[in-house]
């Protein structure tokens, strides 16, 4: 089965600088791959998704990720943090509809 | 957003009592399925339905069951909650292309 590996439980980054959140994935074929995010007391919203073609997508709220297959990532990128981005981000793996992996989430605090 | 509804949205329990969760849906996706999460487990699917009466198990199962009657309404029970059972949980649905959309959760709390 498909795994995900998130490695930073919590990163703080300053408002306007740049952030990566790393997303480390195992599956034998090409995955599905998606971020979503998390407000505290909220759902999971979407943020991007590649199913296949160009490895580099973008998303909402600015965000883009980047697909590299020799490297079994798929890491989130913004170029400068909002305050409104401190939120919790998951990275998942999809291998058919029944059979989404989730990691275990990174906590993003924006400091002022 | 998705058309996805959860009830309750917080719950309190008490050890050994039945419990049950509803999600419903406005958008006719035929794909519908329950998370827990757990902090430093992200979401594990627990089960998940494919059409009306045809569920299946996920990764965590045990102690769970669900009911799909309808389209629109898939049902998570606990037949006698436990105190591991303490989590927050989602219901998500897809249309099939593989992308899930998640509702906004039940808090539920078993004492």
């Amino acid at each position: 089965a498909q795994s995900v590996t998130q490695p930073d439980i919590h990163i703080t980054v300053s408002e306007g600088a740049s952030l990566e959140l790393r997303c480390n994935y195992s599956y034998g074929a090409t995955p599905y791959l998606f971020w979503y995010v998390q407000s505290p007391g909220q759902g999971l919203q979407l943020l991007l998704k590649y199913f296949s073609g160009d490895t580099l997508v973008q998303g909402i709220k600015g965000f883009e990720a980047e697909f590299k297959r020799s490297q079994s990532s798929f890491n989130l990128r913004k170029p400068s943090v909002h305050w409104s981005d401190a939120a919790e981000y998951f990275c998942a793996v999809g291998a058919g509809n029944n059979d989404m992996r989730f990691g275990a989430g990174t906590r993003l605090t924006v400091k002022p | 957003d998705a058309g996805i509804t959860q009830s309750p949205r917080h719950k309190v329990t008490e050890t050994g009592t039945p419990v049950t969760l509803r999600c419903h849906q406005t958008e006719n996706h035929r794909y519908m399925y329950w998370y827990r999460q757990d902090p430093g487990h992200g979401l594990r699917l627990i089960h998940y339905s494919y059409g009306v009466k045809d569920t299946d198990k996920g990764e965590v199962s045990d102690g769970y069951s669900v009911s799909r009657s309808k389209t629109e309404d898939f049902l998570l029970t606990l037949e006698s909650a436990t105190s591991s059972q303490t989590s927050v949980y989602f219901c998500a649905i897809s249309g099939g292309a593989e992308t899930q959309y998640f509702g906004p959760g039940t808090r539920l709390l078993v004492l």
